[in-house]
């Protein structure tokens, strides 16, 4: 079992509608979390950090559900250029960053 | 200035043979990495450094050798090359072990024929 489980989509989203989309992770020592965006053939690069507390950056708001191991992300009023592979990520007291399969999402005009 | 940087971008080679990929961080972080990433696109982490001190070991085949001369610098040496090494190398650096964020090099496509 991967200790980070994500459903790999796609997640085909008209231009301007809301996607959310949650991962889990199985590691309960796990310290902080945190979205990734990966285009094709590129390097992933963090889209945000989740707080406990929720957070929200633009058009994109994370969540966190400690009991529950589960993390969500939400993108409003999609643009084409959020089209992109969205990984979840649970990093470890020993500075472990695992890595989900990721979520593809596919905007569409 | 790139601030993660490995080389070669691109690498194709013949089974068996031993090749070397380099990385290097300008911004000043302790922590580094080497993660795989495989044909389904899964990141799977290999190594992590701490100020030049291994500190991650992940199940990875001792034909893998990683190698950190100082904090700036992690590069990997993979020996006797099988076609299942063929994949994405990705370098990363954290500031912070346990919360820092990672960034990461733009990858070394390895491809074993």
């Amino acid at each position: 079992r991967k200790e980070v489980e994500q459903d790999p989509g796609p997640f085909n989203v008209p231009e301007g509608a809301t996607v959310a989309f949650n991962c889990t992770y199985s590691n309960s020592a796990s310290q902080s979390f945190f979205w990734y965006r990966q285009d094709c053939r590129k390097e992933p690069k963090l889209l945000m950090s989740v707080y406990s507390s929720g957070n929200e950056d633009g058009r994109f708001t994370a969540q966190l559900n400690r009991a529950s191991q589960y993390i969500s992300l939400l993108i409003r009023d999609s643009k084409l250029s959020d089209s992109a592979t969205y990984l979840c990520v649970a990093c470890d007291s020993w500075g472990k960053f695992q890595f989900g399969a990721g979520t593809q999402v596919v905007v569409t005009p | 200035d790139t601030a993660v940087s490995q080389t070669p971008k691109y690498l194709v080679t013949q089974m068996g043979n031993d090749k070397s990929i380099k990385c290097e961080q300008n911004l000043g972080h302790d922590t580094m990495y080497w993660y795989k990433q495989d044909s389904k696109k899964f990141l799977k982490i290999m190594f992590s450094y701490n100020n030049k001190e291994l500190i991650i070991n992940e199940t990875v085949p001792n034909r893998f050798s990683p190698k950190s001369p100082d904090k700036a610098h992690l590069n990997l040496h993979i020996n006797s090359l099988e076609l299942g090494d063929s994949a994405v190398y990705f370098c990363a650096s954290s500031p912070q072990r346990e919360t820092g964020e990672l960034f990461f090099g733009e990858g070394s496509r390895l491809t074993v024929l």
